[in-house]
């Protein structure tokens, strides 16, 4: 059974840093795109970026470059999100999730199962 | 605010059929697939449909999507209590060169 199972909620303050980890099994990690989702207090869903654990091969949307740090620790079958400097917006759940297994396809993955997502709060 | 265009609710009886739209543009649905996502309150997303029209294993044939120019849409027939959710449809966007979804379509069953 695929599995993704996130780091539990975490509370930080403006300016601090932070990496959060969605560990997977169930599947052939190296082959299958991770994607990375972020949803805002009674949002809906934001795509942040995927990464091909394979080799790292790492896309962010846009308005996600320079903000965080998407990558992957294929020993222990594990992805991250990390910031670097956390600032109140960045309040949100965060979502992993498995994608397809064509490298080369991006653009038509589909993503699922989902973990359960990780709350970060951000408060002074 | 998204490229994508769904409305914001919708609703139905049980037993009825409902359909949400997507409307996007040339750049996105019209070129590129279309995929469904499911978020029950309080749970993480679920896979609905992929490729357009493509359900995955365990998704019932009550659910299924189609797609017409820079348009999409999501049917459920039967509905039912359990379909109260929010409905998000997502699509790689070639001008944003990056995915996205759309606002979110919240799902009651009266």
């Amino acid at each position: 059974e695929v599995q993704l199972v996130q780091s539990g909620p975490v509370v930080k303050k403006p300016g601090e840093s932070l990496r959060i980890a969605c560990k997977a099994s169930g599947y052939n990690f190296a082959n299958h795109w991770i994607a990375w989702v972020r949803q805002l207090p009674g949002k809906g869903l934001e795509w942040m970026g995927i990464i091909y654990p394979g080799d790292s091969y790492t896309r962010y949307i846009p308005s996600f470059q320079g903000q965080v740090t998407i990558s992957v620790d294929k020993s222990i079958t594990t992805a991250y999100l990390q910031w670097s400097s956390l600032t109140a917006s960045d309040t949100a759940k965060y979502y992993c999730a498995v994608g397809g297994s064509d490298k080369s396809n991006y653009y038509a993955l589909a993503i699922g199962p989902w973990g359960q997502g990780t709350l970060v709060t951000v408060s002074s | 605010q998204s490229v994508l265009t769904q409305p914001p609710s919708a609703s139905g009886t049980p037993g009825q059929r409902v359909t949400i739209s997507c409307s996007g543009s040339s750049s996105n649905i019209g070129n590129n697939l279309v995929n469904w996502y499911q978020q029950v309150p309080g749970t993480a997303p679920k896979l609905l449909i992929f490729s357009n029209r493509q359900r995955p294993p365990g998704v019932p044939d009550r659910f299924s999507g189609s797609k017409s120019d820079t348009s999409a849409s999501l049917a459920i027939s039967g509905l039912q209590s359990e379909d109260e959710a929010h409905y998000y449809c997502s699509v790689w966007d070639d001008s944003l060169n990056g995915h996205v979804f759309g606002g979110g379509t919240k799902l009651t069953v009266l």
